[in-house]
Parts: C-alpha cells; structure tokens; sequence
C-alpha cells in the first residue's frame, strides 16, 4: 500500500536560516513518481517538484533543493535562507504507476518564516 | 489556459441541503481528482476519473458523496443530505498523465464548504 509520511507537523525557523522538510514514502512498486506541493495561506495548492524513481540525482531550483534516498525511501526538501515568503504548508506526494494517477499525499508540514 | 476552474470558491448550507460543487479541468488532461482537506485529516482523495470514468471511488466517505463527469470538461462532487461534519475544502485537481508517467496536478482554488 503507498503511504507517505511526513513526520514534522510544524517547523519555525527565523529568516535566512536553512530548513529541511523531511518526507518518507511507502510502496511496493518500483517505478513510481514523488512530488512536493507548497500551499501559501492563500489556500491553493502549488507544484514545486517531480522526481520519478530511476532518477535518484539530486536537484536545485534557486532556494530549494530536494535529496531522493531510495535506500531509506526518503525525499527531503530543503530550502536555503529561508525567506518570510517561504511560509506555508508543504506536502509530499506518491504516485505509483501501477496506480497510475493516483496521488496520495503527506499529512504536511507547516512551516513558520519569522523575520 | 486558465487552470482548473471549481466553483463556488464559497459555499454555507444549511445541514440537510444538498450541496454541488462544480469543477472544469484543464482542457485535454485525462485524469480528474476530488480531494477533501481538513485539518485532522488533511489531504484525502475522494475520487478519481480518467477519460470521464471513475476509477477509484474507495476514499468518498459515505453513500451522501457521489461524484460525476459527464463529459472531458466537466466534474461535479455533490453531497446529499449535507452534514456539519463536511465542512470542509474540497479541492479538484486534473493531471495529463495517460501514459503513465506520473506528471503532476494541476490543482484549483478549492470550494470552501460550510455546513450549518
């Protein structure tokens, strides 16, 4: 059964400080596909990140970078001097192809920016 | 494009009444999700459709939940009767995923439900 967890409800940090958001994920399959989701007070929810499972490297985009572990199937997102505007709730996702669509999401993490 | 498009963004009920929700998705996306969040249970799937058919409905949480896509560009979630417990907002996301490939969701703005 797939099932992702993200252990950290809520996580405070002061601006410019580096903070990780961890997630783990359960499944059978072996190709499946991970994702990472930003939801702003706003309400909508954000895509931020897509990594299938045959692509274990590493990836930056700017502030953020995410480390894909299958041997501890873990996904961890971590953003660089966080900024206030980083504030909001994160959620981790799994997809599995043998379930193809199926998106099943984390619990979230939110994440308090303080200046 | 304009995105997947829900309506209404607001919603307050009385307990009892029916309620729909209404969403468009992205035009040629083959895949359409409804997912309900609160805050004790987060992010859930309530259902999902690929090419108009529902294919998994195991999250819709009782027989008061029924959901619909007649056609490509169109999905309704409707609930009746409606129970303060729904309260709620319920998201619908549609993805272009027909290979396989695991893309992403494309998510609206969700329809905040209030049952009084």
């Amino acid at each position: 059964a797939q099932k992702v967890t993200q252990a950290q409800t809520e996580i405070s940090v002061v601006e410019k400080e580096d903070v990780t958001l961890d997630c783990v994920y359960e499944t059978r399959d072996t190709t499946y596909y991970l994702f990472w989701y930003k939801q702003p007070p706003s309400g909508e929810l954000v895509f931020l990140i897509r990594r299938n499972s045959f692509d274990e490297q590493n990836e930056i985009s700017g502030r953020y970078s995410w480390n894909f572990q299958k041997s501890t199937s873990s996904f961890n997102f971590t953003i660089t001097a966080s900024q206030v505007v980083d504030s909001a709730v994160y959620f981790c996702a799994l997809s599995e192809a043998s379930n193809t669509g199926k998106l099943i999401f984390g619990q979230g993490t939110t994440l308090q920016v303080k200046p | 494009d304009a995105g997947v498009i829900q309506s209404p963004r607001h919603e307050v009920t009385e307990m009892g009444q029916e309620v729909t929700l209404r969403c468009k998705p992205i035009s040629g996306h083959d895949y359409l999700f409804w997912y309900r969040q609160t805050m004790m249970r987060g992010l859930e799937l309530l259902i999902y459709f690929n090419n108009n058919v529902p294919i998994d409905d195991s999250g819709m949480p009782e027989d008061r939940f029924s959901a619909k896509m007649p056609n490509a560009s169109f999905s309704t979630l409707k609930i009746q009767p409606s129970e303060p417990r729904d309260s709620a907002v319920y998201f619908c996301a549609s993805s272009p995923d027909s290979q396989g490939v695991g893309t992403e969701a494309f998510f609206g703005q969700g329809t905040r439900l209030t049952v009084v």
